[in-house]
């Protein structure tokens, strides 16, 4: 199974900062990598696929980067509704797997 | 556009079997060239990926759980359903279904149902 490890697991910001959450996977994934946001008591909601590609309807301040191994979602001026929790998920093989989450809170 | 719907028990026994089925409005299940997925999480941790059923029926199981699921589709109805046998209190978690994209390549889960809370206890 590919592993994939995100970094931080939580992080403390403010309204108006910029955010970067990195992913890693335990081997290359080429860009087979796709981000999620989930709110509590919500369905996860797809943010970011093909590890740069914006989903429709989703803000421009969201934004993705990286090949190979190593991912970053990037949040260009954090809002009051992006404080939630963050998934990579990697689609290079079965099973597909997700990373452990980053929850993004208010400071 | 296309909505899913998770329905089933709530609460099932320690070593019974976890039934739950996802109804797909909005759009015919066999139309496209889709993968419909289960996918869960525990109360409080991360997702874990159950398995998957293509438009054509077949199937593919997550390794930690394969011997313990079935995945089927019942096009008329327009439904696919997950079977889960010989439940543990691990087990426990909310139940998620997906319609699985293949955008650029990348397979990505959108819609998602709203999820499903699935207790096991006596």
């Amino acid at each position: 199974d590919i592993q994939m490890t995100q970094s931080p697991s939580s992080l403390s910001a403010s309204v108006g900062d910029r955010v970067t959450i990195t992913c890693r996977a335990s081997q290359t994934i080429s860009s087979y990598l796709n981000w999620y946001q989930q709110k509590p008591g919500k369905a996860p909601n797809l943010l970011i696929y093909a590890a740069s590609s914006l989903q429709s309807g989703v803000p421009s301040r969201f934004s993705g980067s990286g090949s190979g191994t190593d991912f970053t979602l990037t949040i260009s001026s954090l809002q009051a509704e992006d404080f939630a929790t963050y998934y990579c998920q990697q689609s290079y093989s079965t099973p597909l797997t997700f990373g452990g989450g980053t929850k993004v809170e208010i400071k | 556009q296309v909505q899913l719907q998770e329905s089933g028990p709530g609460l099932v026994k320690p070593s019974q079997t976890l039934s739950l089925t996802c109804t797909v409005s909005g759009g015919s299940i066999s139309s496209g060239y889709y993968y419909w997925s289960w996918i869960r999480q525990p109360a409080g941790k991360g997702l874990e990926w159950i398995g998957r059923i293509y438009t054509s029926g077949s199937t593919n199981y997550n390794p930690s759980l394969k011997s313990r699921v079935t995945i089927s589709v019942d096009a008329s109805k327009n439904q696919f359903s997950l079977k889960l046998t010989s439940v543990t209190a691990a087990d426990t978690a909310v139940y998620y279904c997906a319609r699985e994209l293949d955008n650029y390549g990348s397979k990505c889960f959108d819609p998602w149902g709203q999820g499903t809370l699935v207790t096991v206890s006596s």
